[in-house]
């Protein structure tokens, strides 16, 4: 299947800052892609749907301001954390959308990035 | 709107058992189903999908079959290993795609296999 690759797979941030993450799709070209965060219980919570050259779309209740998404190229999208707050560690999951032709519209993921705000 | 029902979890098995998790869906049109499962302190791999009405899905010896008439996507193995200890997620999403596609995920269900 289609590979997705997350950077970093962890990190650990004081309150206040800023955190990058990427999301990569390596052997397919990925006009949309999705991040997601998952709470404790597995329950997982689309956040925003990212699509290349254009906005993001956001999920009622996420703050756009503070969860910026760019999505600058066909294989990269970015989620930074903006203004970083405890409450923000989490585990955070992106997936890519792969049209393969035909019917097999898929979503792969990625391996996630564990958030420690300290 | 389209949703998703899973067995609650925990499941806990011995090696070898038979596992069957429940997934129910409800949703507009003709969706695609998926099994996505996720090991401990990873991302979620995409296990087996089903595109149309009896397709049946299959990957590693796990199973499932597209039930347009009871509306339900089980995932099933005859026997599982210790090495299948995971949580499973059962989603559905549009099959012909467009500008609003996302998944939507059951809550998922943990498994736990003991030797």
């Amino acid at each position: 299947g289609a590979v997705v690759s997350q950077h970093p797979s962890r990190v650990i941030c004081k309150s206040g800052t800023s955190v990058k993450i990427e999301c990569r799709s390596l052997d397919f070209q990925a006009t949309t892609m999705f991040w997601y965060r998952q709470f404790p219980k597995q329950s997982l919570m689309l956040m925003a749907t990212s699509n290349e050259g254009s906005k993001a779309t956001y999920e009622q209740g996420v703050e756009k301001d503070k969860f910026l998404i760019n999505h600058a190229s066909l294989t990269l999208s970015t989620l930074t954390v903006t203004s970083a707050h405890p409450e923000d560690s989490s585990f955070y999951i992106c997936s890519a959308r792969d049209l393969g032709g035909g019917s097999t519209d898929t979503q792969y993921f990625g391996p996630g990035t564990r958030l420690t705000v300290l | 709107g389209d949703s998703v029902t899973q067995m609650e979890g925990p499941v806990t098995l011995s090696e070898e058992a038979f596992l069957t998790i429940n997934c129910t869906y409800t949703a507009t049109g003709y969706p695609s189903l998926f099994w996505y499962v996720q090991y401990p302190g990873e991302g979620l791999q995409l296990l087996l999908k089903a595109t149309k009405a009896d397709d049946k899905g299959s990957n590693k010896g796990f199973e499932a079959t597209y039930r347009k008439e009871t509306t339900s996507f089980h995932l099933e193995k005859g026997s599982v290993q210790v090495s299948d200890s995971a949580v499973y997620f059962c989603a559905l999403g549009p099959r012909s795609g467009g500008s609003n596609y996302k998944l939507t995920f059951g809550k998922g269900t943990l498994l736990t296999v003991n030797p």
